[in-house]
């Protein structure tokens, strides 16, 4: 069973515009929230990560927002740079266990 | 953080044949789990390595096929035994702590099964 849903599926946008990747999670016990970045050839690597009980976290130009009641949670890249071209994946857990992770979202970024 | 390393980084392997996987953990870390990744597909969680004792198969993976090794904090194997083609993918370790949850991944063994 599929307890957290990922979309897009792929997304394209401009340099310096702002991707929104977005995720949904069934089990309300998930208490950690966070979000990979891999590229091609590499293993996920930790990009930011929240917790519920705050609405809003920011890290450098990666931004998450959290919406409990709807149990729903985005990622947001500020100023979007080639580089930035990657696939995310968001992912949940509880009680510092598993992680359940989302269908993934290609991200380009075009110059 | 962790930093977590591999070993292979790649293989080729015949049909029939095993495969040990290595994964190192520069500290120690509570949690260390196996995942496999099929090539532009998420990650799907095949074990979690318990140290000194047997490790715990999600549904779909089991131990004869993917035998896990934990004997300190800081290291595991997998072994993918008896390898088919389908068998082919990209298999994952990742460490963390269950007080913080944060997980950290290592570069991934790409097997290749002809």
């Amino acid at each position: 069973q599929q307890q957290v849903k990922q979309s897009p599926q792929s997304l394209i946008v401009q340099k310096g515009g702002i991707p929104i990747i977005n995720c949904a999670y069934e089990n309300t016990a998930f208490d950690y929230f966070p979000w990979y970045q891999q590229f091609p050839g590499k293993g996920p690597a930790l990009l930011i990560a929240i917790r519920p009980d705050v609405s809003e976290k920011k890290e450098g130009r990666f931004t998450i927002s959290f919406n409990k009641s709807a149990k729903q949670f985005s990622l947001h890249i500020m100023d979007s740079q080639p580089g930035d071209s990657a696939t995310y994946f968001c992912a949940a857990s509880f009680g510092g266990s598993r992680l359940t992770f989302g269908e993934g979202t290609q991200l380009t970024v075009n110059p | 953080s962790a930093v977590i390393s591999q070993k292979p980084s790649r293989d080729i392997c015949q049909r029939g044949t095993s495969l040990t996987i290595q994964c190192q953990v520069d500290s120690q870390v509570t949690m260390m789990f196996w995942y496999r990744q099929q090539p532009g597909q998420s990650l799907t969680l095949i074990a979690t390595a318990n140290q000194g004792s047997e490790a715990t198969y999600e549904s779909g993976f089991v131990i004869d096929k993917f035998p896990i090794s934990r004997p300190n904090l800081t290291f595991s194997t997998l072994t993918v035994s008896n390898m088919s083609p389908e068998d082919s993918s990209i298999y994952l370790c990742s460490g963390g702590t269950s007080l913080g949850g944060e997980q950290y991944f290592g570069p991934g063994t790409r097997l290749t099964v002809t």
